[in-house]
């Protein structure tokens, strides 16, 4: 029974690239959920999939972020010209009807921009 | 608008010894699913705990019970018997329930706690 996995586990990059995360759901679960972490805080929801629906979006999610779930399975995140406030953990949630609606998480991946 | 609370920031305890952290919520949703989650220094958020508006019965999970009170807005989690291995960070979480397709969570800021050998 594998859960959710996250890759990579770190990033660390320049000012102004680039950078994608993917994530692989629990297999079977509909659902999947990217939040951001900054050290001290609680998560902050970022958007959410429904199979390859993106059904929500946070305001945070500047124009900078794109997320896509192709076929609903895996899900990568992208940031482009990456900022110095991007640096945070980004974790990735999945859940489905069957587990009560659970999230849960992976690993995630820490990201430093310098 | 939902809210979490968490008014400790950290927390000591012995091992061995039971230890509440506390959390309150506010929401105007009439259903709602209130969830707790452990996060070691490795990052990982781990689920412990969940707890529906509408469950008769505290939930326990293992060495985990929610002190539920809904009149008072607060679910509590109560850790007995505490191992060094609990030492983490742990955060209360909410969502409503069917509420459309809007499932994320809303999040407290945590409670550090220290198990004390």
């Amino acid at each position: 029974d594998t859960g959710v996995s996250q890759d990579p586990r770190h990033k660390i990059t320049k000012r102004g690239q680039n950078v994608t995360f993917r994530c692989d759901p629990i297999s079977e679960h509909n659902r999947l959920y990217w939040y951001r972490q900054t050290l001290g805080q609680g998560p902050e929801f970022l958007t959410y999939f429904q199979n390859e629906a993106q059904l929500e979006k946070s305001r945070l999610l500047s124009d900078r972020f794109s997320a896509e779930r192709p076929k609903g399975s895996f899900s990568t995140l992208e940031i482009q010209r990456t900022e110095q406030g991007d640096s945070a953990m980004y974790l990735c949630a999945s859940s489905s009807d069957k587990t009560a609606e659970t999230q849960y998480f992976g690993p995630g991946t820490r990201l430093l921009v310098l | 608008a939902q809210k979490i609370t968490q008014t400790q920031p950290g927390m000591f305890v012995q091992e061995k010894e039971a230890v509440t952290l506390d959390c309150t919520y506010d929401t105007s949703d009439p259903s709602y699913g209130l969830f707790w989650y452990k996060q070691p220094s490795s990052g990982e958020m781990i689920f412990l705990i969940y707890q529906g508006s509408y469950d008769q019965q505290n939930a326990t999970e293992g060495r985990y019970s929610l002190n539920f009170q809904k009149a008072r807005k607060s679910a509590n989690l109560v850790i007995s018997a505490s191992q060094l291995g609990d030492s983490a960070m742990y955060f209360c979480a909410m969502r409503g329930i069917n509420a459309g397709n809007n499932r994320k969570l809303i999040w407290g800021l945590g409670t550090s706690l220290a198990v004390n050998p």
